[in-house]
């Protein structure tokens, strides 16, 4: 079975500071891996995904991750937060084959102080 | 292209009835995915449908609950004789396909209260 950990439930940084979210997955097989970042009271919105191909990946809003097999890790990150970063962000994986099943790390918050 | 809707975005129900939640998913979609979040956790899944299938309801609990996804109309996540454990946000999402090249897309929310 899947499982997916995010280090630290709440992280703060300063305002133009380097964002790290960290993400470790746990799988038998190399999954697909998700970012979401969920706003307050609203649903969740793709920030990056990695399927197959190259293991930096870019999204939106400047965040990137890099899929790296070895450490089973998949962390998000910005090199300079912005006010408007500050969010609760989640890591996923879903199976590499068949449908998707997506499991959810349980979401860190991200706190950025101006 | 309207995203994934959600109606109602909240709702307060006694113990013992019933909540009655829809998703009408992304046009074009045919694949629904509903999670639920409780308080200070991550989304766990709960059921995928395709038009008028239920293909795995794995994380659906036993008793209370039921989804639909019919050929006309929005999904349906039902609870009957609600529970205040039941309180949580409930989050569906939707693909155009199956397969875990598809993004899935999320609607707002309903955040369903029990008192």
């Amino acid at each position: 079975a899947q499982s997916v950990t995010q280090l630290g439930s709440h992280v703060s940084v300063s305002e133009g500071a380097l964002v790290l979210l960290r993400c470790n997955y746990s799988s038998s097989v190399p999954p697909y891996l998700f970012w979401y970042v969920q706003y307050p009271n609203q649903g969740l919105q793709l920030l990056l995904k990695y399927t197959t191909g190259a293991t930096l990946v870019k999204g939106i809003n400047g965040f990137e991750a890099e899929f790296k097999k070895s450490e089973t890790s998949f962390h998000l990150t910005k090199p300079s937060a912005h006010m408007s970063d500050a969010a609760e962000y989640f890591c996923a994986a879903s199976r590499s084959g068949g449908y998707q099943k997506v499991t959810f790390g349980t979401g860190t918050k991200l706190q950025v102080i101006p | 292209n309207a995203g994934v809707m959600q109606n109602p975005r909240h709702l307060v129900r006694r113990r013992g009835q019933e909540a009655r939640l829809r998703c009408s998913p992304m046009k074009g979609h045919s694949h629904v995915y509903w999670y639920r979040q409780l308080p200070e956790e991550g989304l766990k899944f709960m059921v995928y449908l395709q038009k008028e299938n239920i293909i795995d309801e794995s994380g659906m609990p036993k008793e209370r609950f039921s989804a639909e996804f019919p050929k006309e109309g929005p999904s349906i996540l039902r609870i009957q004789q609600v529970v205040r454990g039941d309180s949580a946000a409930y989050f569906c999402a939707s693909s155009p396909g199956e397969t875990t090249q598809e993004t899935q897309y999320f609607g707002p929310g309903t955040r369903l209260l029990v008192l």
